[in-house]
């Protein structure tokens, strides 16, 4: 079974940009989670879907968007680029089985802001 | 989401050393699990706790899960040059906020 894919794997993007990064996740998997990761921050929740509706929110300013089609592929959208935004976006697909949820990382895509 | 605290952050070993990273938290765990991450890759999931005191082994790694569900350990027994990497613990909230929260991580380093 093919894992998470991630597109592109990296990228650099200037103040003021926007960026779209696409995660498709392993077939069957209907949950998509991505997550930000910094050095000083670590690694952090950004958005969860399920069925294409957001499921759950992290502490991201509205900059920060994502959106599931009907095939589970997922993006998510930073606008208004700033420094900080460079680091490193994971996304996760997950199915649960009874009382277990594994997640599976896609290898990231690594975004650099100038 | 729930929050837990993991240390230490850093923990440099000699091979054949062993390894130790706690995970507390102030709340109960529903559950916890144990995620690693190579050095320029991506955390890759080890192991799933649900139960109070549940002990689980995989080779020369071995997970506890407190009595109380209000922490977690993960020890390395024999370190090897492959055990390098940053271990992660992670707990699923409940209701609204079912999100995984990670822990901060602990960086191992293990010298030859």
């Amino acid at each position: 079974k093919a894992g998470v894919t991630q597109t592109p794997r990296y990228l650099i993007k200037t103040r003021g940009q926007q960026v779209t990064l696409s995660c498709s996740p392993i077939s069957g998997h209907r949950s998509v989670s991505w997550y930000q990761q910094t050095p000083g921050q670590g690694l952090q929740f950004l958005f969860e879907y399920f069925s294409e509706t957001q499921r759950n929110k992290g502490n991201f300013p509205g900059r920060f968007s994502g959106r599931q089609f009907s095939n589970s592929r997922s993006e998510m959208n930073v606008s208004t680029l700033e420094l900080g935004d460079s680091a490193l976006y994971l996304c996760a697909s997950s199915r649960r089985t009874g009382r277990e949820e594994t997640q599976y990382f896609g290898p990231g895509t690594r975004l650099l802001v100038l | 989401g729930q929050q837990v605290m993991q240390i230490p952050q850093y923990q440099h070993v000699q091979e054949g050393e062993d390894f130790t990273t706690y995970c507390n938290s102030s709340t109960t765990l529903s559950n916890i699990q144990w995620y690693k991450q190579r050095p320029g890759g991506h955390p890759v999931f080890l192991i799933q706790l649900v139960k109070s005191g549940e002990v689980k082994k995989q080779k020369r790694l071995t997970f506890q899960f407190g009595e109380a569900k209000k922490n977690s350990s993960l020890h390395i027994t024999a370190t090897q040059t492959t055990d390098v990497g940053t271990y992660f613990c992670a707990v699923r909230g409940s209701g609204s906020a079912r999100q995984l929260t990670f822990g901060s991580g602990t960086q191992l380093t293990v010298l030859p």
